[in-house]
């Protein structure tokens, strides 16, 4: 089936320590994006990348880093500079840079300080 | 960058027409409306998107005003797997591409 997998489902980290979240996607879409969630809170932009080598600060990309190498893959680093990395993570795609593409989602990584 | 506005939280009769409102009057000539549901700790799903006309799809009918600040998305008749939380999101486009900000939603409870 074509979709987007997000790895892994839970993941703890300790204090200080950087973690990277995986996202894959089969689709072929062009653009990849990545969004925190807060408990009861709407999704915040943190990176987005429309085509592969280039990727684009959102509103809160401050304690984050991602990569795009390969069109399929779009991983986020969460560093030990975000000081409060407990979150939902979300991972999307879409096919195009117009204004008419819709976003895929993944099911999303819970990350935990220890 | 448009904006939207919508209601924290919504009920519903199962079976009955949920009608959730939302607001965007900053919202550019060419930019679309997208709604999304979100069901607890999973990703958001797609429900229908449009520019000036009214939409339908099998999930649901997209009514946009004639002045596009405003919308409201219609689920027909509501069941109890409808209860999620709903988003209003319009598109915003830069030099380096289309962002997609979500705001905090319609938390809709649907209830027997």
């Amino acid at each position: 089936d074509g979709g987007i997998t997000q790895s892994p489902k839970y993941l703890f980290r300790k204090e200080g320590q950087n973690v990277t979240l995986s996202c894959e996607q089969n689709l072929n879409h062009d653009a990849m994006y990545w969004y925190r969630q807060d408990p009861g809170q709407g999704l915040r932009l943190i990176y987005y990348s429309q085509i592969v080598n280039d990727f684009q600060k959102g509103d809160i990309a401050e304690g984050y880093s991602v990569s795009r190498e390969k069109k399929e893959s779009f991983p986020l680093t969460v560093t030990s500079a975000q000081k409060n990395p407990t979150a939902f993570y979300l991972c999307a795609s879409s096919a195009a840079r117009g204004r008419r593409e819709k976003l895929f989602f993944g099911s999303g990584t819970q990350l935990s300080v220890l | 960058d448009a904006k939207t506005t919508q209601p924290p939280s919504m009920d519903c009769a199962e079976g009955r027409a949920a009608n959730l409102p939302c607001n965007h009057s900053t919202i550019s000539g060419n930019e679309y409306v997208y709604w999304y549901r979100q069901i607890h700790s999973q990703g958001p799903q797609y429900i229908i998107h449009g520019l000036k006309n009214n939409e339908t799809n099998e999930m649901a009918s997209l009514i946009i005003t004639e002045d596009r600040k405003s919308s409201t998305l219609i689920l027909p008749h509501a069941t109890l797997r409808d209860t999620a939380v709903y988003y209003c999101i319009v598109r915003v486009a830069t030099n380096a591409g289309n962002m997609l900000t979500f705001g905090g939603g319609t938390r809709l409870m649907v209830k027997p």
